[in-house]
This record gives C-alpha cells, sequence and structure tokens, in this order.
C-alpha cells in the first residue's frame, strides 16, 4: 500500500539554525499538509498545500515556516530560525481529494537545544 | 468555527474489555466529515474511519465500531473485546467541504488495555 514518508525520523538542531524537514506524499495525492505535535498534545494544523501553492495557514504558521514542492514528488516545510518551542513531532499529510482522508508520514522529531 | 471535545483524557481497562471513546463535534456547516486516527505507541497517526455527514449508519469493522448521532453532535467509538494492542492514543477529527480536507483534532484519548 502506497505510504507517505518523512525524512529524517529524528533531528536535533541547535536554537537559530534552519532546518528543513522532508516528506514524499503518495504520488497521485493532490493535497498536502503539515501538522505539528507538541509531545502529549493534540495535533495541530500548520499548512495546507494544493496546485502548487498555500491554500490554508494557521496562525502558528509565522514568516519563519515556509513550504515547498520542489519537483513532483518533495513538499518540504523549512524552519528558518529554530526556537525552544518548535520542538514537536512533524507530521507531514496527502490526501487524494479535499474530503478524502488524509494519510500520514510517521513523522519527523524535531529537538531545539 | 470547527471543535472536537474528547472529553475523557485517559482511560485503563482490562484485556477483553468494552470500552467506548466519546467524541462530540461543533460545526455550522451542514456537510461535514468525521475521522478517527489511532496514535500507537510508535507515533504514527494510522486512519481508522471517515463518515460524512449525511450517513448517520453505524459501522463495524471487526472488534471496532462506530456510534454516529448527528442529533448529540457526536460520533463515538468502541472497541470490544480489547486487547493489548489497542494501547494507543485515540483522535477524533472533523473537516468540512470548505476546509480543503484541513482537519480539526480532539486532545486525544490515551487507552492503555492491561492484560
Amino acid at each position: 500500500e502506497p505510504e507517505v514518508t518523512q525524512t529524517p525520523s529524528h533531528q536535533v538542531t541547535q536554537m537559530g539554525q534552519e532546518v528543513i524537514l522532508r516528506c514524499v506524499p503518495i504520488s497521485n495525492h493532490l493535497y498536502f499538509y503539515w501538522y505539528r505535535q507538541i509531545l502529549g498534545q493534540k495535533v495541530e494544523f500548520l499548512v495546507s498545500f494544493y496546485n502548487n501553492e498555500i491554500s490554508e495557514k494557521s496562525e502558528i504558521f509565522d514568516d519563519q515556516f515556509s513550504v515547498e514542492r520542489p519537483d513532483g514528488s518533495n513538499f518540504t516545510l523549512k524552519i528558518r530560525s529554530t526556537k525552544l518551542e518548535d520542538s514537536a513531532m512533524y507530521f507531514c499529510a496527502s490526501s487524494g481529494g479535499r474530503v478524502s482522508p488524509l494519510h500520514f508520514g510517521n513523522g519527523t522529531r524535531l529537538t531545539v537545544t | 468555527a470547527q471543535k472536537v471535545t474528547q472529553a475523557q483524557t485517559e482511560i485503563s481497562v482490562v484485556e477483553k474489555e468494552d470500552v467506548t471513546l466519546d467524541c462530540v463535534y461543533e460545526t455550522r456547516d451542514t456537510t461535514y466529515y468525521l475521522f478517527w486516527y489511532k496514535q500507537p505507541p510508535s507515533g504514527e497517526l494510522v486512519f481508522l474511519i471517515r463518515r460524512n455527514s449525511f450517513d448517520e449508519q453505524n459501522e463495524i469493522s471487526g472488534r471496532y465500531s462506530w456510534n454516529f448521532q448527528k442529533s448529540t453532535s457526536s460520533f463515538n467509538f468502541t472497541i470490544t473485546a480489547s486487547q493489548v494492542v489497542d494501547s494507543a492514543v485515540y483522535f477524533c477529527a472533523l473537516t468540512t467541504t470548505g476546509a480543503n480536507s484541513k482537519l480539526t483534532f480532539g486532545k486525544g484519548i490515551t487507552l492503555s488495555v492491561r492484560p
């Protein structure tokens, strides 16, 4: 069964550094998302991406965050200058339609020290 | 605005007991979709079920069943004869047709099944 893959599984970085989290969505999916989950808390929406542009973003997704689909397969989340509070599990997801189930990757655990 | 409430935070049961996880939602949209996801200790989010607002039929899949009641805005999930492998965090989530599949999650319920 096709799946969403995320790399790396764990990323440790120092405060102020830039990180790029990578995702390969399911190949025939059209909608792409990033969510984050701070340890022990609920899953929060960050951004949705469709037709090569951001379709919606949350208040969390400020100017420090950006997303890109540089080629036909990858979908990346960049955090320009990480803060301690960015430490969380970041999930990439994709779906085939506007109300289709989201298929999540296994997540990247980001630790900012 | 959408909201999902999972009032139970932690549930502990002994293996083979039945357990029901509650979910209450709020939305002004008449067309919406409800989901349950499972997050086992390994951390991934696993899709379990989707139900649309026009389909109030209950669904059963093996030991899992879902009870959707629009009158009470609830979409409860029952695990029959629970097993240790059911131990996980379970999230209820909601999206609407205007939301581009953006999911609003509840806070999750941590289910522990003891042998």
